[in-house]
């Protein structure tokens, strides 16, 4: 069964930083591009950032809103995925969801998402 | 940055009633992915390629479209149903999501 846990998310002033984390399992971590989505609260989704396999050279692709500031990161030995999370600012609240991008048979879509940690960013 | 424009932004349906919803892309996509989300809980992916229902979604879904025009359907709403709908599209870099669309129970 594909699971995704994430966890590190909090309560951070602005300009603060923060580190995501992500456990994967269930899976072969290292085949997938990985991905962060979040949610505003009562907001819609949007797409922060993906990281590519191994294959792929591990390329990195960010959020205009996030570029420059936040980095995406993986450990396939450990089967984590990463985000660290820097000069945050108070729209960067939300909900954070690992993502695992799917293969070619479901279209590379988002086939399955963890539970989501929660941000916060407040003074 | 191609825009997902979902419409309507809330609709409520009766049980057993027809429910379309739509999304326009501001620019041509080659496919529409749909995800569900229920209260306090992670969007799924529903629809991929279109019109491919993800494993374990019931028959009385579908989607279709092309270009720039895609749609979700379901055959007979049902209370299980209710519940909010994303678009998304990957042809292009950012893979943008639609604003979502909120279905109510009537």
């Amino acid at each position: 069964e594909v699971q995704l846990v994430e966890s590190g998310g909090g309560l951070v002033q602005p300009k603060g930083s923060l580190k995501l984390s992500c456990e994967a399992s269930g899976f072969t971590f290292n085949n997938y591009a990985m991905n962060w989505v979040r949610q505003a609260p009562g907001k819609g989704l949007e797409w922060v950032t993906r990281i590519r396999s191994k294959s792929n050279n591990y390329a990195t692709y960010y959020a205009d809103s996030v570029k420059d500031r936040f980095t995406i990161s993986r450990d396939d030995s450990q089967s984590m995925l990463y985000l660290q999370m820097n000069n945050l600012k108070i729209e960067d609240t939300a909900m954070y969801y690992c993502v695992r991008r799917g293969s070619m048979v479901v279209g590379y879509a988002m086939d399955y998402w963890g539970q989501g940690t929660a941000v916060t960013v407040s003074s | 940055e191609n825009v997902l424009t979902q419409s309507p932004a809330i609709m409520s349906a009766s049980l057993g009633e027809k429910v379309t919803m739509s999304c326009r892309a501001s620019s041509s996509v080659n496919y529409m992915y749909w995800y569900q989300q229920k209260s306090d809980a992670s969007p799924k992916l529903w629809i991929y390629y279109t019109s491919n229902l993800a494993p374990g979604v019931p028959a009385r879904f579908s989607g279709s479209g092309s270009g720039n025009s895609f749609s979700l359907t379901i055959s007979t709403m049902e209370g299980e149903d209710a519940a909010t709908y994303y678009c998304q599209q990957f042809t292009s870099s950012p893979y943008t999501f639609g604003g979502g669309t909120k279905l109510e129970i009537k």
